[in-house]
């Protein structure tokens, strides 16, 4: 069955570092990535997508990769704010009108 | 943008009792309702998925008569948890979409306590 990794432990940086966030999946094809921040006690607020065939996707102090061969999405925050601090979760769907699945999402707290 | 809301955020009742959750499009036409469930320290997994006047369609391992979905109008579907216990405790999170995933919303969350 299909399944979907994040960075196992949280991650701490410090303030204004890039943060690095990795998004692994298996058994899976997925034509769309997501990435989503979630704050606690709160829906998750979308971020960015990318699709199959894009390498690479920016918006402001966000990037975001996807290799397909490898089955991984790279998520990046340049010169991160502690305002950063949030629980971030990739997420999957096979075509635009599939289903969407979620990893397990991984908890980022950046340090002042 | 567009707004999903929730209604209630949060509800505490007695185990025993039914529940119902509304999700409303405000300012858009949903074709497409998701309803998620998240417990604490995990991730959204989906529970089923509703299109406008037809029979939703439950994700492996959810009770679709515990579960009640109903998605009346492009704007409202409601999640009825039926007979609730503790168990059933966890934040529900619906999603909207008026088409594909690059429209689709997330509503705030309702945090169901069942004591």
């Amino acid at each position: 069955s299909q399944k979907i990794e994040q960075n196992s432990e949280a991650l701490n940086i410090q303030e204004g570092k890039t943060a690095t966030l990795t998004c692994n999946y298996t058994n899976y094809s997925p034509a769309y990535l997501q990435w989503y921040r979630q704050d606690p006690g709160r829906g998750p607020v979308f971020l960015l997508l990318i699709r199959e065939n894009e390498k690479e996707k920016r918006k402001e102090r966000l990037k975001v990769t996807f290799d397909t061969t490898l089955k991984q999405s790279l998520f990046h925050i340049t010169a991160s704010q502690p305002a950063d601090s949030a629980t971030y979760l990739c997420a999957l769907a096979k075509t635009s009108y599939d289903k969407v699945i979620f990893g397990p999402g991984t908890s980022l707290s950046v340090i002042p | 943008g567009a707004v999903v809301s929730q209604h209630p955020s949060r509800v505490i009742c007695k185990s025993g009792t039914s529940v119902k959750i509304e999700c409303r499009s405000l300012d858009f036409q949903a074709t497409t309702m998701f309803w998620y469930r998240q417990f604490p320290k995990q991730s959204l997994m989906l529970m089923a998925t509703s299109n406008e006047g037809s029979k939703a369609t439950y994700e492996q391992g959810v009770e679709k008569d515990k579960f009640l979905i109903n998605h009346a109008s492009l704007t409202l579907s409601t999640l009825t948890v039926t007979s609730a216990h503790p168990e059933d405790s966890s934040f529900y999170i619906c999603s909207a979409a008026m088409g594909g995933i690059e429209t689709q919303y997330f509503g705030p969350g309702t945090r169901l306590l069942v004591l």
